[in-house]
């Protein structure tokens, strides 16, 4: 699988959009890639996930550059509730799921 | 729906005992996954199992051993356990299908190893 890199912590001014940005040169045609957040000591949660096109949610967007080689996770409107680790993930179908260190997002008041 | 279940959700071990961590799910996935996160890191994969019967090393497999013989539980076993093994456990299911691809997580198993 793909690695990724991501920004160890972020700041975002709650009612703002939040823009997490997650790199991965080295990703191949059949990889996705998943963003998911873990909450304070909770299970991780699923946010969104894509292939080649951006993709919408009702809880974020993810947009994926032409070439692929990088991603970024929108979170239009965060609230305090947003504060968590966000991990970008890229897999192949049929694969094991490796998280990396993630992107500590605090959404401050 | 209970989703993804683990038991139990505390645990302190001695040194050199062992346990049995139990993850169930309700949700008929093929996929399942035993993770272990460290203070101030991100999850480690240990072992995963894609459908019953079936298991595979992940990342960090040493000093733990799985079984998946009914498609709804797959159990993580610790031998012999060492203060290293202390951490949080977690536990995810997930569909093989791509189009439906997501994973859900269980709550956690926090074990100490003194």
């Amino acid at each position: 699988d793909a690695k990724t890199t991501q920004p160890p912590s972020m700041d975002c001014a709650e009612g703002r959009a939040a823009n997490l940005p997650c790199n991965h040169s080295t990703i191949s045609g059949n990889e996705y890639v998943y963003w998911y957040r873990q909450i304070h000591s909770q299970g991780p949660q699923y946010i969104i996930h894509g292939l080649k096109n951006n993709e919408t949610n009702e809880m974020a967007s993810l947009i994926i550059t032409e070439d692929r080689k990088s991603s970024t996770l929108i979170l239009p409107h965060a609230t305090l509730r947003d504060t968590a680790v966000y991990y970008c993930i890229v897999r192949v179908p049929n694969n094991d799921m490796r998280f990396g260190a993630g992107t500590r997002l605090t959404v401050k008041p | 729906n209970a989703g993804v279940t683990q038991t139990p959700k505390f645990r302190v071990l001695k040194t050199g005992q062992s346990m049995t961590l139990l993850c169930a799910q309700d949700m008929n996935h093929e996929y399942m996954y035993w993770y272990r996160q460290d203070p101030g890191m991100g999850l480690r994969l240990i072992h995963y199992s894609v459908g019953e019967g079936t298991t595979a090393k992940g990342e960090v497999p040493d000093g733990y051993n799985v079984s998946r013989l009914k498609k709804q539980n797959f159990l993580l076993g610790l031998e012999s356990a060492a203060p290293s093994q202390t951490s949080v456990y977690f536990c995810a299911s997930s569909y093989p299908n791509w189009d439906r691809e997501e994973a859900f997580f269980g709550q956690g198993t926090r074990l100490t190893v003194v």
